[in-house]
């Protein structure tokens, strides 16, 4: 049983070009988050999506930012025009169900740097 | 003030020394989360608290809810303990985690 695969692990893209980055969760699950890692500081949440539904996406940034989880493939979070202050370690993670109500625990990915130049 | 605190920022430590971390909270939550971050990045789950206390291995993590504290705890620490151990809560209500700060420790041979 394959983990959280997150691609690529490393992007480097210059000002104003796109960056995708896609993520498969575990087999089974069906519950996917992405989290950032800007450098020297603490991960930070930025959106929960279920299959073909975000759930919560308050921590998106209004702009440039989308994410998506379709029926079939991986979840893919998007950023339009990217710029320097983009630049970070990407995380998602995976979960069957609600994690505090199930019992199930997180399992992430092993990131995705994006360095903008 | 964050909602997660962490203390300390940094500690290191000899090989075979017992090692506390702590983890302080001022919200309503629904589970902990203590995590690993190696260098080169990659986050593994170590375990997912909401009362008690848990054992796996060299590792116990514990939470007091009415304090709103938790502590992971390792024995004999060994070199290859040294990571970053981030502390996380999944807030009541909403299914997101927030995350301390990360407490870098660095076992000495």
């Amino acid at each position: 049983n394959a983990g959280v695969m997150q691609n690529p692990r490393h992007l480097v893209r210059r000002r104003g070009q796109e960056a995708r980055l896609r993520c498969s969760p575990m087999k089974g699950h069906s519950h996917v988050y992405w989290y950032r890692q800007l450098p020297e500081e603490g991960l930070k949440f930025m959106v929960y999506l279920q299959k073909e539904n975000i759930i919560d996406e308050s921590g998106m940034p209004k702009e440039r930012f989308s994410a998506e989880f379709p029926k079939e493939g991986p979840s893919i979070l998007r950023i339009q025009q990217v710029v320097r202050g983009d630049s970070a370690a990407y995380f998602c993670a995976s979960s069957p169900q609600r994690t505090a109500i199930s019992g199930n625990t997180i399992y992430f990915g092993e990131g995705s740097w994006l360095t903008v130049v | 003030k964050n909602e997660v605190e962490q203390s300390p920022q940094n500690l290191t430590a000899q090989e075979g020394e017992f090692i506390t971390i702590n983890c302080s909270y001022s919200v309503g939550i629904s589970a902990l989360h203590w995590l690993q971050q190696h260098p080169g990045g990659g986050i593994v789950s170590l375990f997912m608290l909401s009362s008690g206390k848990k054992k796996h291995g060299r590792l116990i993590a514990t939470i007091n809810i009415q304090e709103k504290h938790s502590s992971l705890h390792i024995t004999a620490s060994h070199p290859r303990d040294s990571a970053v151990y981030i502390c996380a809560v999944e807030i009541q209500g909403a299914q997101k985690l927030v995350f301390g700060q990360g407490t870098r420790l660095t076992i000495n041979p």
